[in-house]
């Protein structure tokens, strides 16, 4: 089956820690998203990518960082510099960027700052 | 700034009855606008997408409607089922853009 996937489901991070959220896709899709969910907001633009090897900043990009060496992942790490990452973590993917592409959604990472 | 507004308050129908729920945009002008639905603890799932130049759009029991002038989207879910009962999102790309724009959702309840 194709789909895209997300791990763990639930991380627990400590303060200072730095923590990589994986996001891999079967999908043979181009773009790639992350985004941050809070409750009672939109979804929020962490970071996108067209293709391999190149990815540009979201909205709120700062504390966070991306790689997209392969096509099919594009891992998450939040970093020490996050002041307040409690929250849902979702990553995405659609065949064009933007364009009124259909996104393709993981199940999502909680996260949790003890 | 650009901005989605989705109500807020939680909608509670009962079934057999048609749900409606608003997107309200302003300062954008979007080329395409989408809904999803995400279940508490998941991922949002694609719906419908509609563009700038169609009025509306069906599928099965949903059916949406996109008045540029108004800069609104209506959502419509008919003879609805408990099973309905969801948080729905909006979502607005423009033309040549690179960032789809994501409203914050209405909790759809639907009582049996």
């Amino acid at each position: 089956d194709g789909g895209i996937t997300q791990s763990p489901k639930y991380l627990f991070r400590k303060e200072g820690q730095n923590v990589t959220l994986s996001c891999e896709q079967n999908l043979n899709h181009d773009a790639m998203y992350w985004y941050r969910q809070d409750p009672g907001q939109g979804l929020r633009l962490i970071y996108y990518s067209q293709i391999v090897n190149d990815f540009q900043k979201g909205d709120i990009a700062e504390g966070y960082s991306v790689s997209r060496e392969k096509k099919e992942s594009f891992p998450l790490t939040v970093t020490s510099a996050q002041k307040n990452p409690t929250a849902f973590y979702l990553c995405a993917s659609s065949i064009l960027l933007g364009q009124g592409g259909e996104q393709f959604f993981g199940p999502g990472t909680r996260l949790t700052v003890l | 700034s650009q901005k989605i507004e989705q109500n807020s308050e939680a909608l509670n129908i009962q079934e057999g009855k048609t749900a409606t729920l608003t997107c309200n945009y302003t300062n954008y002008s979007p080329a395409y606008l989408q809904w999803y639905r995400q279940d508490p603890g998941r991922g949002p799932v694609f719906l419908l997408l509609i563009r700038e130049n169609e009025k509306e759009k069906r599928k099965e029991r949903l059916k949406v409607t996109f008045d540029t002038t108004l800069k609104q989207s209506l959502f419509h879910i008919t003879a609805s089922q408990p099973a309905d009962s969801a948080t729905y999102l909006c979502a607005l790309d423009s033309t040549g853009g690179f960032k789809t724009i994501f409203g914050a959702g209405t909790r759809l309840f639907v009582k049996a």
